[in-house]
């Protein structure tokens, strides 16, 4: 069974910093493009971040540039976020997505939550 | 950026009765679209790729058409399972994609 389970939520304070992590089961996950995509309270769904398969490419959405970093492990099976320089903005569940061949999103983790607060 | 426009925001419709939800992209997007569903706290699923490929698991009442700059999710017979928010997503320019902003569909 394919499964992504993230991990690393939590409650910091703006100016803080997080790092998420998701364990990815169940399919090859060096072969697969993935991506961070988050969900703010009570609001629809925002593509944050993607990566290849081989870590060489990534991308980020404009409201994350320069704040958040992606990154993966192949040998680990592992996926990252590292964000930085957090805001209250930032508040939201944050899913782990596998994307399939054809760039669409096929497997969602279920979403670890990032508070952002004093 | 692709933008991607859904309607109608909210959907009142009965058990058993036929829902249309509607997606517009700015641009053509080819047949690049998925719809996905998201039940309150709950991960969102995959439910239509390629504007009209059901995935795995997913029942057939569940059916997506359109390309280019249109496309339309149908549920044929609401089930109470269904209630649910739907989002329609691009993948036509990975890796700039873009999501609707979401169509709930509720008990009416």
């Amino acid at each position: 069974e394919v499964q992504l389970v993230e991990s690393g939520g939590g409650l910091v304070q703006p100016g803080g910093s997080l790092r998420l992590s998701c364990s990815a089961s169940g399919f090859t996950f060096s072969s697969y493009a993935m991506h961070w995509v988050r969900q703010a309270p009570g609001k629809g769904l925002e593509y944050v971040s993607a990566i290849s398969s081989n870590g060489g490419s990534t991308y980020y959405a404009d409201s994350v540039k320069g704040r958040f970093t992606i990154s993966r492990d192949n040998s680990k099976n592992t996926l990252y976020l590292q964000m930085s320089s957090l805001r209250a903005e930032d508040t939201a569940v944050y899913y782990c997505v596998k994307v399939a061949d054809s760039y669409y999103m096929d497997v969602w983790g279920k979403g670890t939550t990032v508070t952002v607060s004093s | 950026e692709i933008v991607m426009t859904q309607s109608p925001a909210t959907l009142s419709v009965s058990p058993g009765e036929r829902a249309t939800l509607s997606c517009r992209a700015s641009q053509s997007v080819s047949s690049n679209l998925a719809w996905y569903q998201q039940k309150p706290g709950q991960a969102p699923r995959l439910l239509i790729y390629g504007a009209s490929t059901r995935a795995t698991g997913i029942p057939a009442r569940f059916s997506g058409s359109g390309s280019g700059t249109e496309f339309t999710l149908t549920i044929s017979s609401l089930q109470s399972e269904d209630f649910a928010v739907y989002y329609c997503q691009q993948y036509n320019n990975w890796p700039a994609l873009t999501f609707g902003g979401g169509t709930k569909v509720e008990i009416k």
